[in-house]
């Protein structure tokens, strides 16, 4: 069974930092591009970052551009978000996602439960 | 990057057949076949019900079916069911090698 567990998540001032980690099993990490999805309270989904299997491409949505890094390490099956410079409007749930195709970036076929992200002063 | 427009709400009674738009541009929706659809229902997170336009999971009840017509993209609901009221998403990859989801539709089933 694929799992996705997020961490990292917290009350943050605007201008601060914020590291999630998601742990991942039931699947072989190294094979998939893996996402990070964010959605704001009431609101629809939006793309974040996406890292290919090796690690050596990366994209960003326009919003966290220069501000967002996406890592990952394949021998802890872990995804990473490093957020720097938070706004306000970066407060949402953050879900760590698995690319569901061989493909760089096709659909997401699985979601984990998501952490949330406040920030406010 | 914006958000790919569909109609907020889709409503219709049990065993009826609805279909939810998604419309975009030639730099996503209409540029590539990775268009996607995904089921959401409150508090929790999405499922993918259509990949690809028209593909669909293992899993997924054959009473969902995806196509595209240049830059829209619809998803088709027939036999409506009360479990099919929920938040629907479309998504698609862009000419930016990024991605981008739908404003979203809710779908009540009378």
């Amino acid at each position: 069974e694929v799992q996705l567990v997020e961490s990292g998540g917290a009350v943050v001032q605007p201008g601060g930092s914020l590291r999630l980690s998601c742990a991942v099993s039931g699947f072989t990490f190294d094979d998939y591009t893996m996402h990070w999805v964010r959605q704001a309270p009431g609101k629809g989904p939006e793309w974040v970052s996406l890292i290919n299997w090796d690690g050596r491409n990366t994209d960003y949505a326009d919003s966290v551009k220069g501000r967002f890094t996406i890592s990952r390490d394949n021998s802890k099956s872990s995804l990473y978000l490093q957020m720097n410079s938070l706004r306000t409007e970066d407060t949402a749930f953050y879900y760590c996602a698995k690319e569901g195709s061989d493909y760089y970036f096709d659909y997401i076929d699985s979601w984990g439960q998501g952490t949330l992200v406040s920030v406010s002063s | 990057q914006s958000a790919l427009t569909q109609p907020a709400s889709v409503s219709g009674s049990p065993g009826q057949s609805i279909t939810i738009s998604c419309t975009g541009t030639s730099r996503d929706v209409g540029g590539y076949n990775y268009v996607s659809w995904y089921q959401q229902h409150p508090g929790k997170a999405p499922k993918v019900m259509i990949y690809e336009v028209s593909n669909r999971p293992s899993g997924v009840s054959y009473r969902f079916s995806g196509s595209k017509s240049g830059n829209t993209a619809s998803l088709t609901i027939s036999g409506l069911q009360p479990e099919d009221e929920a938040d629907y998403y479309c998504s698609s990859y862009t000419t930016s090698a990024t991605g981008v989801f739908g404003t979203g539709t809710k779908v009540t089933v009378l």
